[in-house]
């Protein structure tokens, strides 16, 4: 089944503790992105990825770091997690860039920092 | 720089009835425009987009969309909505030189019966 996967679906975790939440896809798409979405703000992109090796920031990527070292892989990594980070968090990928192709979203992380 | 407004945060309707949530955008370049649905405690899913010829675009469940370029718009209807259709609908642009989606806010359609 084509999807993507992320984990965990749930955490919760507290101030300054590095976390990784992994994102997964099986669809040899080329880009990825992840997403926070916060109410009554709607999704806002952290950073994205058209290949392997290739990354480049969203609209709102302080706080946040990512990797592409495989095509199917693309983890994001909180270095010094902060509440204001707290937020559903979502993974997308599509064939490539989201102006040519429908995005496929995983389900979502739900995120808390104490 | 592009943006999205989509004025109601929530719409209640009742089963049957038809419905619009109304999009605008904002882009000093030539648009591509999306509406994703989010069930609840699901992902996003692509309902329907723009991207070039008809104005006029369809999903499979029966909405529609008309891309409306004098008044920025990308409004979203359905004649007859079902209590299935209760979810999170986004509105979203992106043009050819950027690698990323911008979306609204989003609307809240609540079905009754």
């Amino acid at each position: 089944e084509a999807q993507v996967t992320q984990n965990p679906r749930y955490l919760i975790t507290v101030t300054g503790k590095k976390l990784t939440v992994t994102c997964s896809q099986n669809m040899n798409h080329e880009y990825m992105s992840w997403y926070r979405q916060d109410p009554g703000l709607g999704l806002r992109q952290i950073y994205y990825s058209m290949n392997v090796e290739v990354t480049d920031k969203g609209d709102v990527p302080e706080g946040y770091k990512v990797s592409r070292k495989e095509k199917r892989n693309f983890p994001l990594i909180l270095e010094s997690p902060s509440p204001n980070q707290t937020s559903l968090y979502f993974c997308a990928s599509s064939l490539r860039g989201p102006q040519y192709n429908e995005q496929f979203f995983g389900p979502g992380t739900r995120l808390t920092v104490l | 720089a592009q943006s999205v407004t989509q004025l109601d945060s929530q719409v209640p309707v009742f089963e049957e009835a038809p419905v619009e949530l109304r999009c605008n955008y904002s882009s000093s370049v030539s648009v591509y425009l999306f509406w994703y649905v989010q069930y609840p405690n699901q992902g996003l899913q692509l309902l329907l987009k723009y991207l070039s010829g008809s104005t006029l675009v369809e999903s499979i469940n029966g909405f529609e969309a008309e891309f409306n370029k004098s008044q920025t718009s990308f409004h979203l209807r359905k004649p007859s909505v079902h209590i299935s259709d209760t979810a999170e609908y986004f509105c979203a642009v992106t043009d050819t030189g950027r690698r990323a989606l911008t979306f609204g806010s989003g609307t809240r359609l609540q079905v009754q019966p």
